[in-house]
């Protein structure tokens, strides 16, 4: 079936370092990837998307790139701050469906 | 525009008792997914409505069950609770389409002694 790995954490950066969680997918066919957040004591947020082959996703300072060739989504943001501290979940989507499916989770902890 | 709203956010059962959760999507949205958080196997998909109807299914044993209402709020419901099922409850809304963006609520956090 389908599946999602993602490099585990916890991450623990310096203010203004620059972050990468790595991301692989295996899935049938072309699936929609996500990357998600969770701040404590709260739901996901939809951080950034990506639909198909070489689309880039971006938000808030993050980028993802869809590589059907290695079946990668990393996460990248070139200097993170305090509130950046969090965890994110890559998850990835059937074309023909609407069940996600999601990596384990990378908690960030960023500090001053 | 109103987000997912879940309610409630906190509850405390005992092991046996049975607990109903519920869901409000974004006005618009036909689709309602459930997740179950937990630290031990994260993320993992329950079920999916669209449309009143039970669209997906995940791995989960037959106390778990859903439903939907014609405004395409939600609620899922856990019989016979067990320890196992502490966990976080997510529900997830879309406009429905395959493929679609999932947006979630803040979550019910479930506990059972």
């Amino acid at each position: 079936g389908d599946s999602v790995t993602q490099m585990e954490g916890p991450v623990t950066l310096s203010e203004e370092a620059f972050l990468t969680i790595n991301c692989t997918y295996t899935a049938t066919g072309y699936p929609s990837l996500f990357w998600y957040v969770q701040y404590p004591g709260e739901g996901l947020q939809l951080l950034l998307k990506a639909t198909k082959a070489d689309d880039k996703g971006s938000n808030k300072g993050f980028e993802a790139t869809y590589r059907k060739e290695t079946t990668s989504f990393h996460l990248e943001k070139g200097s993170v701050q305090v509130s950046d501290s969090a965890v994110y979940f890559c998850a990835s989507i059937k074309a023909a469906g609407n069940k996600l499916t999601f990596g384990g989770g990378t908690r960030v902890l960023v500090k001053p | 525009k109103a987000g997912v709203t879940q309610t409630p956010r906190y509850l405390i059962k005992t092991r046996g008792q049975q607990v109903t959760l519920s869901c409000s999507p974004i006005s618009g949205h036909r689709s309602v997914s459930w997740y179950q958080q937990t630290p031990g196997q994260g993320l993992q998909f329950l079920f999916e409505y669209f449309s009143e109807t039970q669209r997906n299914k995940g791995n989960f044993p037959g106390r778990f069950s859903g439903r939907q209402f014609s405004n395409s709020r939600s609620e899922m419901n856990v019989s016979t609770l067990e320890l196992g099922d502490s966990a976080l409850y997510l529900c997830a809304s879309s406009l429905g389409l395959a493929g679609n963006e999932q947006f979630f609520g803040p979550g019910t956090r479930l506990t059972v002694l």
